[in-house]
């Protein structure tokens, strides 16, 4: 699964800043998650996107969170004005298609600090 | 809502003993279940599935997992653990009927020791 790739691998941001953290998913993928660990605490699912395209974003904070897969290009999440909660590691897992939520793969993750 | 409860959230084991890691779903309806392992410094991996069937699951490296549907629960076990299974181990859990995100617990930390 090393086929998920995410960058940076660290980010640091100071509060107020805007935070970008990129997933190119493995080949032939068109469906991406992202999900998120804060410390002590599991992986929270935050949405489901498939290019162009959101179909589940039941997990994201209403503010400040957006996600997008563009046709062509990574995923990307963005976390404007970043606040220290939002410090974390944010992982990105792909899938081939629709139904096939056996099969999906992470990436390394990426971890934000907040300062 | 969906949630999954892992009650052991450190466990520490010799060599050779016999691991088993607690999973229940709080979902009543149709679901798919997984147990994902991330070992140190590495992406987080299937570990096993339930989708149907026979609902004893074998996985990779001698693990296998029971779904008992009357108690909502699929834990993990192993007969023997080695040194090398020292990892986090994480439940989760997919409504067949909605979309197809799973639904994590909060993970169990597993430290053997040789």
């Amino acid at each position: 699964n090393a086929g998920v790739m995410q960058n940076p691998r660290h980010l640091v941001r100071r509060r107020g800043q805007e935070a970008r953290l990129r997933c190119s998913p493995m080949k032939g993928h068109s469906h991406v998650y992202w999900y998120r660990q804060l410390p002590e605490e599991g992986l929270k699912f935050m949405v489901y996107l498939q290019k162009e395209n959101i179909i589940d974003e039941s997990g994201m904070p209403k503010e400040r969170f957006s996600a997008e897969f563009p046709k062509e290009g990574p995923s990307i999440l963005r976390i404007q004005q970043v606040v220290r909660g939002d410090s974390a590691a944010y992982f990105c897992a792909s899938s081939p298609g629709t139904g096939r939520r056996d099969q999906l793969y992470f990436g390394p993750g990426t971890r934000l600090t907040v300062t | 809502a969906q949630s999954v409860s892992q009650h052991n959230h450190h466990v520490i084991l010799s060599e050779a003993a016999s691991l088993e890691l607690g999973c229940n779903y709080s979902y009543g309806g149709t679901v798919n279940l997984f147990w994902y392992v991330q070992y140190p410094g590495q992406h987080l991996q299937l570990l096993l599935k339930y989708f149907s069937g026979d609902p004893l699951v074998k996985g990779i490296k001698g693990f296998e997992a029971e779904f008992i549907k009357s108690k909502f629960s699929f834990n993990l076990r192993k007969p023997s653990v080695q040194w090398s299974d020292t990892a986090e181990y994480f439940c989760a859990v997919n409504d067949v009927r909605g979309t197809d995100k799973l639904i994590f617990g909060t993970g169990t930390r597993l430290q053997v020791f040789p």
